[in-house]
């Protein structure tokens, strides 16, 4: 099991630039998160999914958009970068209420993108 | 509103000394969970404990240790006898419920363990 994995591990963008980050889980998990990291500020939630389809808003969704169209994968988008998109991002799955560990989250390794 | 302070930003302590660290957690709701996690300076999160609200018996593990009280809405975690590669940064977080089991994390505090 590979757990959770993101693509990619870096990356560097000009303002205005688009990109997708990736997160994989083979845990047939049905929720999947993404968090973002900025100093001293712990981990904010940007969007989630409780399933395969759906998608929802979190705390800091503004200049993001996600998808979910098969259940293993969860997408960030972002559509024209902006400096204040630097960041750590973190993705993250749970096997959702079905489980006993409905409140455990498996977190992937993380994405450094900078925007210049 | 739910909310996870971690007051203590930074400590420093020498090796082998005992070390705490604070966690307050604000919620309405009866039933939550708390967890903490680890982040080396590798940048991954390390899940370290889960625990429920029903279940206020503090944890050990080795060298760690967590104290639930529910009186005083903290979940503090100590380290017994500090080693370097305890250093990191421990997050707190709360984990709200509601439909999306998102969690809702402390800022975090940055642990250095010197030699």
């Amino acid at each position: 099991n590979a757990g959770v994995t993101q693509t990619p591990k870096f990356r560097v963008l000009k303002t205005g630039q688009s990109m997708t980050l990736l997160c994989a889980q083979d845990m047939n998990h049905e929720y999947m998160y993404w968090y973002r990291q900025d100093p001293g500020m712990g981990l904010r939630l940007i969007h989630y999914s409780v399933g395969e389809g759906t998608t929802a808003k979190g705390e800091v969704p503004d200049g993001y958009n996600v998808s979910r169209l098969k259940k293993q994968n969860f997408l960030l988008g972002l559509e024209s970068a902006a400096p204040s998109q630097t960041s750590v991002y973190f993705c993250a799955s749970s096997p959702g209420m079905t489980s006993a560990d409905s409140y455990e989250q498996y977190f992937g390794p993380g994405t450094r993108l900078t925007v210049t | 509103a739910q909310k996870v302070t971690q007051a203590q930003t930074e400590i420093s302590v020498v090796e082998k000394e005992d070390v705490t660290l604070d966690c307050v957690y604000e919620t309405r709701d009866t039933t939550y969970y708390l967890f903490w996690y680890k982040q080396p300076p590798s940048g991954e999160l390390v899940f370290l404990i889960r625990r429920n609200s029903f279940d206020e018996q503090n944890e050990i593990s080795g060298r760690y240790s967590w104290n639930f009280q529910k009186s005083t809405s903290s979940f503090n975690f100590t380290i017994t006898a500090s080693q370097v590669v305890d250093s990191a940064v421990y997050f707190c977080a709360l984990s709200v419920m509601d439909s999306s089991y998102k969690l809702i994390f402390g800022s975090g505090t940055r642990l250095l363990v010197r030699p």
